[in-house]
């Protein structure tokens, strides 16, 4: 079975600080992807990823940025966190033409 | 622009009682349509992928189809268990690897 691991469950932060969400998968999946999902919005891609070091915006990048080192991790970065970023944020991960998978996600708080 | 429109919003079943759930879209050549169940405060988990119209798949109560313009999940004799939100997306040919959502079905089976 797949698995995509996210770093923290629960994460309440301030306005202004620089947030780090990690997610780590075990599948050897070239790629991943960043989502917030908010009440009446539904799923929002941020950011993705096809390949160590490479990535491309999605939908809503504007506030964050991205970093993939190595193959099974991905990151997701609040530069300086607002609080219209308080959400769940999921990471999901996939090789070609298959489902993505997805991690438990994380709800932060930014107050 | 890929389109997911996903009908009714919210659906109280009693148990036993059938229904079924809509998911239209529009994309520029499809290669794939998901269904994700998700819990309340878990990431989505993957039900099915459809890949072509007339195309069938099934799982306990749950039944997937497609049409060239939609997808429906129906729900056979449910139980309090099935009570969940269930998402769709739909995956363009040609591009990369990312989904559309739509903004998903609300189930609540009441015993």
């Amino acid at each position: 079975d797949v698995k995509v691991t996210q770093s923290s469950r629960y994460l309440v932060k301030r306005t202004g600080e620089k947030v780090f969400l990690e997610c780590v998968q075990d599948m050897d999946h070239e790629n991943m992807f960043w989502y917030r999902q908010d009440p009446g919005l539904g799923l929002r891609l941020i950011y993705f990823s096809y390949d160590v070091k490479m990535k491309e915006k999605g939908d809503i990048p504007e506030g964050y940025s991205v970093s993939r080192e190595k193959k099974e991790r991905f990151s997701l970065i609040l530069e300086s966190a607002s609080t219209n970023q308080t959400s769940m944020y999921l990471c999901a991960s996939t090789i070609s033409n298959q489902p993505q998978h997805f991690g438990d996600g994380t709800r932060l708080s930014i107050l | 622009e890929d389109q997911v429109t996903q009908s009714p919003e919210a659906l109280r079943l009693q148990e036993g009682e059938s229904s079924s759930l809509n998911c239209s879209y529009t994309v520029s050549g499809l290669r794939g349509l998901f269904w994700y169940r998700q819990d309340p405060g878990k990431g989505p988990e993957f039900l099915f992928t459809l890949y072509s119209a007339g195309e069938e798949k099934e799982k306990e109560r749950l039944k997937a189809t497609l049409t060239k313009k939609e997808s429906f999940l129906h729900i056979t004799a449910p139980k309090p268990e099935d009570s969940a939100t269930y998402l769709c997306a739909v995956q363009a040919a040609g591009g990369n690897n990312r989904l559309a959502f739509g903004k998903g079905n609300q189930v609540v089976v009441i015993p």
